[in-house]
């Protein structure tokens, strides 16, 4: 059960908008800042958005976060066939004194 | 360009140890904090452990608290995961990860490393 809530699944058609959802609590979300992770097949996990919705040099800005009260949001527009990947969440947890992700949601292209 | 190189991981049995190093180049090793970050089979990702530029801020995930040792030698530009009371359940990539955040609080892993495998079984 991961700290950080996520929906295992989310998908679209190239060319549309996709959001994923990330819910938290006071101690996470509701006060720290809210991180988003790319991971593709087989590969590492990459940075894509930070500090709730600054992205790292590189990210296209099709990529965009944004956070309220306790909740975060990832948003792809227009997607792509290459955006296929699980998408984490990440938050520090000041009750826990922990770094916690949510439990990653897989995008599909249709 | 910043590296980071695991290695040290492999099959081990339950209650064995095991010590993952992590190689960075690339950066001012010694100015930034490092992470684990684990990811067993098929799930989702779980920091591990925290450590400040100079060893003296640490944090751990209460699942390896007790049992796992985070360490860095800043003249080696090498962090290190000593690992002890292996369990089933420790199966997983394990990842070092670059902290850049200015503080000790975040989530903010801006480089990784490919990952080691460490699979404990009997």
């Amino acid at each position: 059960q991961s700290v950080l809530t996520q929906p295992p699944s989310a998908s679209g058609t190239p060319g549309q908008r996709v959001t994923i959802s990330c819910s938290g609590s006071s101690s996470n979300i509701g006060s720290n800042y809210v991180y988003w992770y790319q991971q593709l097949p087989g590969m590492a996990p990459k940075l894509l958005i930070y500090r709730n919705n600054q992205r790292p040099s590189g990210v296209p800005d099709r990529f965009s976060g944004s956070k309220s009260d306790t909740s975060a949001s990832l948003a792809i527009s227009g997607l792509r066939s290459e955006d296929e990947a699980d998408y984490y969440c990440a938050a520090w947890d000041d009750s826990l004194s922990a770094a916690v992700f949510g439990g990653g949601t897989k995008v599909t292209a249709l | 360009e910043v590296q980071l190189v695991e290695s040290g991981g492999g099959l081990v049995q339950p209650g064995g140890s095991l010590r993952l190093s992590c190689a960075a180049s690339g950066f001012n090793f010694n100015g930034y904090s490092m992470n684990w970050v684990r990811q067993a089979p098929g799930k989702g990702l779980e920091w591990l452990s925290y450590i400040d530029y100079n060893s003296r801020t640490i944090y751990y995930a209460d699942s390896v608290k007790g049992r796992f040792t985070i360490s860095r030698d800043n003249a080696r530009k090498s962090l290190y995961l000593q690992m002890n009371s292996l369990r089933v359940d420790d199966t997983a990539v394990y990842y070092c990860a670059k902290w850049g955040e200015v503080g000790p609080t975040g989530a903010y892993f801006d480089y990784w490393g490919q990952g080691t495998l460490v699979t404990v079984s009997s």
